[in-house]
């Protein structure tokens, strides 16, 4: 069992660029979500997904978009690149049976992405 | 959401025991108090939740005041591998929709001097 993977590790984009960013989770989980990290800050959410064909927006989706086709894959895709998006991202996914528990996040290693 | 204030540093010395503040004076009655931390270069790793009462686990303990308007997260014996951002997050149960996200703050940087 992997967990949560991403792909790509690094990856530099000019300005104006678009890409994908890809992760995967084989746990069986409804819930996945992107972060991003600027440094020495904490995470912030961009988008949601409760279950494979709904997602929502986090706190910062500015620039970015998703789908989540399936219940495994939860793509992030950046359109037209900005230096501000130069960040670290991370996915994460977690289960819930919406019962109510605390249901911890499990995240993935992240995407270092640099826009020049 | 109700915040939560920690040091935003931390030093200990190896094989010390640790104990890492965390203040949530605006508390609701129903939200879970959890525990994340970030070694260097990875993604956030689950360490522990609590709700009223003390919890342990294999990582570490976590101690609930009786107001629930602070907790400590207690590293019985500190490794250099514990060296670490660590963050405390309070979370409503989760009924669904938004109620499963984290919000982050800036957390307390722990170093482990051997």
């Amino acid at each position: 069992n992997a967990g949560v993977t991403q792909t790509p590790k690094f990856r530099i984009l000019k300005i104006g660029q678009s890409m994908t960013l890809q992760c995967a989770q084989d746990m069986n989980h409804n819930y996945m979500y992107w972060y991003r990290q600027d440094p020495g800050m904490g995470l912030k959410l961009i988008y949601y997904s409760v279950g494979a064909g709904i997602t929502d927006k986090g706190e910062v989706p500015n620039g970015y978009n998703v789908s989540r086709s399936t219940t495994e894959d939860f793509p992030l895709r950046l359109e037209l690149a900005a230096p501000s998006q130069t960040s670290v991202y991370f996915c994460a996914s977690s289960y819930s049976s919406g019962a109510g528990g605390p249901y911890e996040q499990y995240f993935g290693p992240g995407t270092r992405l640099t826009v020049t | 959401d109700a915040k939560t204030t920690q040091p935003n540093s931390m030093e200990s010395n190896e094989e010390e025991p640790v104990h890492l503040p965390c203040n949530h004076s605006t508390i609701s009655g129903t939200d879970y108090i959890h525990w994340y931390r970030q070694l260097p270069s990875q993604g956030p790793e689950y360490v522990i939740h609590g709700l009223t009462s003390n919890v342990n686990n294999r990582m570490a303990s976590l101690a609930i005041a009786e107001d629930r308007k602070s907790s400590t997260l207690i590293l019985h014996r500190a490794t250099l591998r514990d060296a670490a951002v660590y963050y405390c997050i309070l979370r409503p149960p989760n009924y669904g929709g938004s109620q499963g996200n984290l919000i982050f703050g800036k957390g307390t940087k722990l170093s482990v001097k051997p």
